[in-house]
Formats: structure tokens, sequence, C-alpha cells
């Protein structure tokens, strides 16, 4: 069965430092894959997304991801976090086999240090 | 300006009372979605609609029930059987089911007591 795992619960780092969430999906072929931002009380803002081709994707507000097919990770990466990037993110994967449905990772929550 | 719109933000309801949450997109997007969030849980898929008239249920649909008789709305009903529907409910569409990425409105908080 496909499932996706966000290993940390909660990260803190200081403003300006870099970041990376880390994000490992069960899944038998290449799936779609995803990362989400949610706010408090807010719905889900699309970040990036992997479908096919160049395995380091760019997505907005200055992150990045990298598909690594033999760890089975796609894990999201920012060079300097700002204040304004605390929130809840999520990766997710899409199944591309039939359902087209999307498995959500249960999230890692940033807190960013001033 | 497109998006999803999900009202009311907040909804209030007494135990034994059905409930409908809306969900509308201006996106003309086919594929409309229903997810439940709960703390540390992430986000669980109740109801899925591809087109008009079509939905399937998702991995929680017990206790929900779904509409889908425009393009534009896709409202769902929490129902008296929902063993624990507090949560925060979200509403997604995607143009394509099978390349889409999906958008998702800003959340319905329900708190039944």
């Amino acid at each position: 069965a496909q499932s996706v795992t966000q290993p940390d619960i909660h990260i803190t780092v200081s403003e300006g430092a870099s970041l990376e969430l880390r994000c490992n999906y069960s899944y038998g072929a290449t799936p779609y894959l995803f990362w989400y931002v949610q706010s408090p009380g807010q719905g889900l803002q699309l970040l990036l997304k992997y479908f096919s081709g160049d395995t380091l994707v760019q997505g907005i507000k200055g992150f990045e991801a990298e598909f690594k097919r033999s760890q089975s990770s796609f894990n999201l990466r920012k060079p300097s976090v700002h204040w304004s990037d605390a929130a809840e993110y999520f990766c997710a994967v899409g199944d591309t086999s039939g359902t087209y449905k999307y498995i959500f990772g249960t999230g890692t929550r940033l807190k960013v240090l001033a | 300006d497109g998006g999803i719109t999900q009202s009311p933000k907040y909804l209030f309801r007494k135990e034994g009372q059905n409930v409908t949450l809306s969900c509308e997109q201006n996106l003309n997007h086919d594929a409309m979605y229903w997810y439940r969030q709960d703390p540390g849980q992430g986000l669980r898929l109740i109801y899925y609609s591809q087109i008009v008239n079509d939905f399937q249920k998702g991995d929680i649909a017990e206790g929900y029930s779904v509409s889908r008789e425009k393009k534009e709305s896709f409202p769902l009903t929490v129902t008296s059987a929902q063993k624990n529907p507090t949560a925060f409910y979200l509403c997604a569409s995607s143009r394509d089911r099978v390349r889409g990425e999906q958008y998702f409105g800003p959340g319905t908080r329900l708190t039944v007591t």
C-alpha cells in the first residue's frame, strides 16, 4: 500500500538558516509528488510538484525539492528561512496507477526563531 | 479571481443534527475532493468527484454524503451517523485528476457538541 512518511513532527530553525524537510514514500512506481504549505486555520497552498523529468524542482517562495528514486525521498529545501515561512508543511503522493488519489503525510510544523 | 470558497468558516452544531458544508469553485475544474484534517493525522479523503453527477467514496466516507449536481459545487453533508464529526474540513479541486495538482479552499472548522 502507498504511504508517505514525514519523520519530523516539529522543526525549529533560526531565521536565515537553511532548511530541509524530509519526505519518504512507499510506492511501486514513480508517483506524482507534491509539497504543500498550510498556515494555521487556512487551506493548503501548493509549493511545488514533481511529475517526471528533472529531479530537482523549483517552487514558489524560494523552495526547491529533489526527487531521489533510490531513496524513495522527496525532501524540501530552502537556503535561507524567513520568519514568514513558519507554517505546517505536507508532502503528498499522487497515485499514478488508477485511482489518482493523493496520500498525505502527517505534516511537519516549522517554527522560525528571530 | 478564480478560486475555491468554503462556507462558513466556523460551524457549530448539536450532536444528532445533520450539517451541510458548502464548497464552490470557479476554476472550471472537473474534479473535486473533500478531506478531513485532524491534528497529527494529515489529510484523509472523504469523497471525490470526477464529473457532474458522479462521485466515489474515499478512505473515510462513513457518516458523510455528497452531491455533484453542478460542476461548480460539491457540498458535503455530515450526518448524525458520523461518530466523531468535530474536525477541520477542506475542499479541493483539480483540472485533471490524472496530472492536475489540487487546489484547496480555506476550510471549514466544524464543532459538534
